[in-house]
């Protein structure tokens, strides 16, 4: 069983559509984060949640807005989006019981064309 | 802000040892990590410092210092599947703080 899952893991879409990522973990943890990964492959922190509740932005455009219904999902909505936006967008989970390791969810490669 | 250097390519032979260096300079500092990213997949935990000295693990070994803020990931019997990007990470402070990103080191391991 995938412990931290993400669906869609591609999407190709066109400038100005909305679209939205899912992501789940079945580890029990209270953390859930978002990250973004660029062309260049560096991998840059978007949210934070814990408990539901929004901890930390990382000064990402509204255009991004995070939902937590419940502390094992962080789904991703992301409205008008431009060619920036392409990149691979990962889920991760934080395990207080070991060192506060992060656990990644398997990414969702977002193409805008 | 914060600040993670590391290579960004290394090429070694297989069978051999190579060792990735990494220094930071952050607000705080609550714990380092190694992660493998392998292309097109996930970065998965190597290993995790909070502590100085060296980490075991297997054929992989991390060391930290922290008063030189550096870092390093020793890789031993290198095989042609540890060809990945290596990523160091740093955690700035406690609680819920994401970890901060170098990035990478992308290793090359050739016959």
């Amino acid at each position: 069983d995938t412990a931290v899952s993400q669906t869609p893991k591609y999407l190709v879409t066109q400038m100005g559509n909305d679209k939205s990522i899912k992501c789940e973990q079945n580890l029990g943890h209270d953390t859930m984060y978002w990250y973004k990964q660029d062309s260049k492959k560096f991998l840059k922190i978007m949210f934070s949640y814990n408990n539901k509740e929004l901890i930390i932005n990382e000064t990402v455009p509204n255009r991004f807005s995070p939902k937590s219904p419940d502390k094992a999902h962080l789904n991703l909505h992301i409205n008008s989006l431009e060619l920036g936006d392409s990149a691979v967008y990962f889920c991760a989970s934080k395990d207080p019981l070991s060192g506060n390791t992060i656990y990644f969810g398997e990414g969702s490669w977002l193409t805008v064309v | 802000g914060q600040n993670i250097d590391q290579p960004t390519e290394m090429t070694a032979t297989e069978g051999a040892i190579v060792q990735i260096n990494c220094t930071y300079q952050t607000s705080g500092f609550n714990g380092l990590f190694w992660y493998q990213q392998h292309a097109g997949e996930a970065p998965t935990f190597l290993s995790y410092n909070v502590l100085d000295g060296l980490e075991e693990k297997g054929r992989f070994s991390s060391f930290l210092s922290r008063s030189k803020g550096y870092s390093y990931l020793l890789l031993k019997e290198l095989q042609m599947k540890d060809s990945a990007s290596y990523l160091c990470a740093v955690r700035p402070h406690s609680g819920n703080t994401p970890l901060v990103f170098g990035k990478g080191t992308r290793l090359s391991v050739i016959a």
